[in-house]
């Protein structure tokens, strides 16, 4: 099963920007939407970004997904504390008929 | 407000089965389809199959093929998902969401259900 390629993890200071890359193929991002899920330890994912770059209500704006060719980034910006959670995106695979995953960023905030 | 709320841990012994249950309510069922996705310890997600509510197609990852079940029940508004001839390496989280077709929009999650595989 094809998966997204993502950092394991990626680190920041409080009021910093960190990026997370995803990294796909052709039958996926190259093709398709991305999407961007949050976990924090114990919980279930939310979802963050969709279509991209599109925030659901109540996700605040320094929050911002883009995509380009079959790689897509999640941004944060004004990096706080509550931001410390693993980071997933994912799209669908046209070659599968259904959706892959990243492997997951875990984000630290030092 | 749209909510997934999915059944009850289980412990399950190596080759049994184990059949995990999500209720829907807050939105029109058969508008939208049903995904399960696990999540070992300390693992990525693991998509495993779809289910399209409206007229109960189904999609498996070629993964878990001939060992996964999805169904549904519409009068129950409930999605479920039985996994057979279970391995420890089963022992996982097991989450069901609301995706529009098609897509990895996956909005809302359920609560998740662990399955703990053990002899």
């Amino acid at each position: 099963q094809s998966v997204l390629t993502q950092p394991p993890s990626a680190s920041g200071t409080p009021g910093q920007r960190v990026t997370i890359s995803c990294s796909g193929s052709s039958s996926n991002i190259g093709r398709n939407y991305v999407y961007w899920y949050q976990q924090l330890p114990g919980t279930a994912p939310k979802l963050l970004i969709y279509r991209n770059n599109q925030r659901p209500s109540g996700v605040p704006d320094r929050l911002s997904g883009s995509k380009s060719g079959t790689s897509a980034s999640l941004a944060i910006s004004g990096l706080r504390s509550e931001d410390e959670a693993d980071y997933y995106c994912a799209a669908w695979d046209d070659s599968l008929s259904g959706p892959v995953f990243g492997g997951g960023t875990k984000l630290t905030v030092l | 407000q749209v909510h997934l709320v999915q059944s009850g841990a289980e412990v399950k012994t190596p080759g049994a089965s184990v059949k995990v249950s999500c209720k829907a309510s807050g939105y029109t069922f058969t508008n939208y389809v049903i995904h399960w996705v696990r999540q070992a310890p300390g693992q990525r997600l693991e998509w495993m199959g779809w289910i399209d509510a409206a007229n109960d197609n189904t999609k498996y990852s070629q993964k878990f093929q001939g060992r996964v079940t999805i169904s549904r029940d519409t009068s129950a508004t409930t999605a479920y998902m039985e996994l057979s001839s279970l391995r420890s390496e089963d022992t996982a989280v097991y989450y069901c969401t609301r995706a529009v077709a098609g897509t990895p929009w996956f909005d809302p999650w359920g609560q998740g259900s662990l399955v703990t595989v053990s002899s």
